[in-house]
């Protein structure tokens, strides 16, 4: 069975631009979760997904935070315009309903300059 | 709300000595406790979880770590180190209320094995 697989792997963009990152979760998992850690910090909660729906999005840091669902299979992530604190490396987890065990990817490592 | 607290970032042990990340949180209601490593270049993966049942939980790799309510800790040990422990370590509290899914982690402890 595959794992959460997470797209790119780093990605490098100047201030100011827009970047897209994709998480693809286990097969059937109808849970899908972001959170980012941020340079020497602690990993932060950024929202969770029920299917397509939006169950919490209280992690957010701001409107230029997008997340989507389409038809509850994968989920991407942009940030829009980009700031020099966005930087940091962005996870995705999955889980079973009624399952309390979140499977991690390897995450994004995002570098705004 | 819930937090943990992880003390010490840096934790270096020889090797076949004792290892002991230390996890202390808050939480208002009764939690879920979980340790998750990641090893360079990889992703979070699950050491162990308590979710009330014994107290004393076993995980992979040798490690354990034992829920104290009294304390509000949840420690990691492991009887021998060894070389492959080398990664960073997050300690991890959730309410046990369903639906309420989140994890909060702590700041992480990065364990170096010595020759």
């Amino acid at each position: 069975e595959a794992g959460v697989t997470q797209f790119p792997s780093h990605s490098v963009i100047e201030k100011g631009q827009t970047v897209t990152l994709r998480c693809d979760p286990i097969s059937g998992h109808d849970n899908l979760y972001w959170y980012r850690r941020v340079m020497g910090k602690e990993i932060k909660f950024l929202l969770h997904f029920v299917k397509e729906s939006k169950q919490d999005e209280s992690g957010m840091p701001n409107n230029r935070f997008l997340a989507e669902r389409t038809g509850g299979t994968y989920s991407t992530l942009k940030v829009q315009p980009a700031e020099l604190e966005d930087s940091g490396v962005y996870f995705c987890a999955s889980s079973q309903n009624l399952d309390y065990e979140q499977y991690f990817g390897p995450g994004t490592r995002l570098t705004v300059t | 709300a819930q937090s943990v607290t992880q003390l010490g970032s840096h934790v270096s042990v020889s090797e076949g000595a004792l290892v002991l990340l230390r996890c202390n949180y808050s939480s208002s209601v009764p939690p879920y406790l979980f340790w998750y490593v990641q090893y360079p270049n990889q992703g979070l993966q699950l050491l162990l979880k308590y979710t009330s049942a014994a107290t004393l939980v076993k995980g992979i790799n040798g490690f354990e770590a034992e829920f104290k309510k009294s304390e509000t800790s949840f420690h990691l040990t492991k009887p021998s180190a060894h070389m492959s422990d080398a990664a960073e370590y997050f300690c991890a509290v959730r309410s046990s209320n369903f639906g309420n899914e989140k994890l909060t982690f702590g700041t992480g402890t990065r364990l170096t094995i010595i020759p």
